[in-house]
């Protein structure tokens, strides 16, 4: 079973600070995702990554950067956390556009933001 | 761009019967993927049915199926034999070339016993 796991469940930030989401999958897929979960608007696409160093911006990465040194692992960076910003924060993983190109989803991170 | 629209915020169906929850979207483009995907209370996410465009047949899978209209650009999702585990979100979501899924705002589906 493809595995996709997120370092924490329940996040709460201070307005200002710099805040680290890390995403793991151990299925060796090439692509992953950041999403932003808001009741109403579905998932929206923040970044998301086809290599390791590589990225691309989604529909709404205003606020927020990337990295990916290892092909496992996807950060998300919140540099100055606003309450905007509070929010379910979903990663994602895919092999390729082949099939499909179904996503498998982590748990997802509820991150406040006060 | 393209956009999917979930009209339902949310559904009620009582268990044992037939809920179906309607998606519309819009592309220019003729190549692409449907999907549904259901996400349970306090859980992770996960795949239902997809449906590939050039496919006319349309996607079954167990209890779940889908009424793919490809000219209405119409993707429902019917639910047949409700059970209690089928309470969740139901998010419908379209791809077409390159990765990017691009998601309807969900529909809560609830089942009453």
């Amino acid at each position: 079973d493809v595995k996709v796991t997120q370092s924490s469940r329940y996040l709460v930030k201070r307005t200002g600070e710099k805040v680290f989401l890390e995403c793991v999958q151990d299925m060796d897929h090439e692509n992953m995702f950041w999403y932003r979960q808001d009741p109403g608007l579905g998932l929206r696409l923040i970044y998301f990554s086809y290599d390791v160093k590589m990225k691309e911006k989604g529909d709404i990465p205003e606020g927020y950067s990337v990295s990916r040194e290892k092909k496992e692992r996807f950060s998300l960076i919140l540099e100055s956390a606003s309450t905007n910003q509070t929010s379910m924060y979903l990663c994602a993983s895919s092999l390729y556009s082949g099939r499909g190109g179904e996503q498998y989803f982590g748990p997802g991170t509820r991150l406040t933001v006060t | 761009a393209q956009t999917v629209t979930q009209s339902q915020p949310e559904m009620s169906v009582q268990e044992a019967e037939t809920v179906t929850l309607s998606c519309t979207y819009d592309t220019s483009e003729s190549d692409y993927y449907l999907f549904w995907y259901k996400q349970p209370p306090s859980r992770q996410m996960i795949l239902v049915i997809r449906q590939e465009a050039y496919k006319q047949q349309n996607a079954t899978e167990n209890r779940f199926s889908v009424n793919f209209q490809k000219a209405a650009k119409s993707f429902s999702l019917k639910i047949s034999d409700s059970q209690l585990g089928d309470a969740a979100m139901y998010f419908c979501a379209y791809r077409a070339a390159g990765n990017k899924l691009t998601f309807g705002g969900g529909t809560r589906v609830l089942v009453k016993p």
